[in-house]
């Protein structure tokens, strides 16, 4: 049983546009939920992370959306650039207010390809 | 840079064999995670410490251990290796229990 799930499996987006990337969790404990950001050979950076008591959330060009009802969450990359083109993983954990149970569980990521 | 250092980078050896991971985690943070990243199966959370003591465990095989160390290093021990075992293994610092800083792996294989 695949806890969180991540869609599309790929992406291609041009230069300038806005990348788009899904996840729906089954697990209503979830009260933590991160995008980390894969380049190869490399670990997983954290790129932005979000708690069910806000709807969204923006850092620079990353934005994260949450439906609570839905049980889902995305990421939105605005203007696009080559040097985003990477894997990129959404995860959830609970326990995000003590620290407990806080083991992230992963979706099966992303390759995101930005042409020039 | 997330400050998380793994060492070795590489590892090649044969089935049968044993070999060590080790993790140093950003400075003060307690917390420290084991993730085994593999192909088939994605990022699958391995072990959790916590000031020297197991927190957590998630579909960590019998053949493999941990522990954490007084100055909060980590080791990770994998035994009679299987070819499945062949896969990046990342460790994880945290200091809130929820942020999670990944190191650069060791990718692991066994021939």
């Amino acid at each position: 049983q695949q806890q969180v799930k991540q869609s599309p499996q790929s992406l291609i987006v041009q230069k300038g546009g806005i990348s788009i990337i899904n996840c729906a969790y089954e697990n209503t404990a979830f009260d933590y939920f991160p995008w980390y950001q894969q380049f190869p050979g490399k670990g997983p950076a954290l790129l932005i992370a979000i708690r069910p008591d806000v709807s969204e959330k923006k850092e620079g060009r990353f934005t994260i959306s949450f439906n609570k009802s839905a049980k889902q969450f995305s990421l939105h990359i605005m203007d696009s650039q080559p040097g985003d083109s990477a894997t990129y993983f959404c995860a959830a954990s609970m326990g995000s207010y003590t620290g407990a149970n806080s083991k992230l569980t992963f979706g099966k990521g992303i390759t995101l390809s930005v042409r020039p | 840079d997330s400050g998380v250092t793994q060492t070795p980078k590489h590892l090649i050896t044969a089935t049968g064999q044993r070999v060590t991971l080790r993790c140093s985690p950003r400075s003060g943070d307690l917390s420290v995670y084991w993730y085994q990243q593999s192909l088939d199966q994605g990022l699958q959370f391995l072990i959790q410490y916590y000031n020297g003591e197991e927190r957590a465990k998630g579909n960590i095989l019998e053949r493999f251990s941990a522990q954490q160390f007084p100055d909060l290093h980590s080791e990770l021990n994998l035994s009679s290796l299987e070819l499945g075992d062949s896969a990046l293994y990342f460790c994880a610092s945290s200091i809130t229990g929820v942020e999670q800083f990944f190191g650069p792996g060791t990718r692991l294989t066994v021939l």
